[in-house]
């Protein structure tokens, strides 16, 4: 059974470019989070997502960032018009469809943005 | 004030010694884990609690619910323990992690 899968594992941008980073949980998964985790601090929550549904984006900012979760396919966390201040490791965890505040989360092994 | 709050921040230690790590949370809490990120970058989950004291090999956590806080142990440590321990909570009834800011172990030979 293989672990939740990110890609790419870099990614370099230039300012102003789309990032489009993907997820894909581990099987049997129906729950997506993403975390950030910018140089020297800690990780904070971005979004959480079921199938189709954005369940909690309280993280996310503003502007320039969303989420998604297809019905088929990885989930995908998209960045318009990047900025030096989104260079950060993008981290994705999955968990089992019980109770998501006290499920287990299975991380993946992270996407590093670097935008120059 | 974080509402998680992990001592020591970095901890050096010789081969073979005991090792706590200590975890405070100021809220509410479904449950706790505790998660090990390594020098590569990857992030694994250790243990998840809510009550009470789990163990895995080495590795000891404990939780006391009244006190609002939590220790990480690592009996007889070895230098592949080397790496940044993080605490999160999931706040009571919400599903996202709130984490610490990590503690970083090197352990020494």
């Amino acid at each position: 059974n293989a672990g939740v899968m990110q890609n790419p594992r870099h990614l370099v941008r230039r300012r102003g470019q789309e990032a489009r980073l993907r997820c894909s949980p581990m099987k049997g998964h129906s729950h997506v989070y993403w975390y950030r985790q910018l140089p020297e601090e800690g990780l904070k929550f971005m979004v959480y997502l079921q199938k189709e549904n954005i369940i909690d984006e309280s993280g996310m900012p503003k502007e320039r960032f969303s989420a998604e979760f297809p019905k088929e396919g990885p989930s995908i966390l998209r960045i318009q018009q990047v900025v030096r201040g989104d260079s950060a490791a993008y981290f994705c965890a999955s968990s089992p469809q019980q109770d998501p505040s006290t499920d287990t989360q299975y991380f993946g092994p992270g996407t590093r943005l670097t935008v120059l | 004030k974080n509402e998680v709050e992990q001592s020591p921040q970095n901890l050096t230690a010789q081969e073979g010694e005991f090792i706590t790590i200590n975890c405070s949370y100021s809220v509410g809490i479904s449950a706790l884990h505790w998660l090990q990120q390594h020098p590569g970058g990857g992030i694994v989950s250790l243990f998840m609690l809510s009550s009470g004291k789990k163990k895995h090999g080495r590795l000891i956590a404990t939780i006391n619910i009244q006190e609002k806080h939590s220790s990480l142990h690592i009996t007889a440590s070895h230098p592949r323990d080397s790496a940044v321990y993080i605490c999160a909570v999931s706040k009571g009834g919400s599903e996202k992690l709130v984490f610490g800011k990590g503690t970083k172990l090197t352990v020494n030979p």
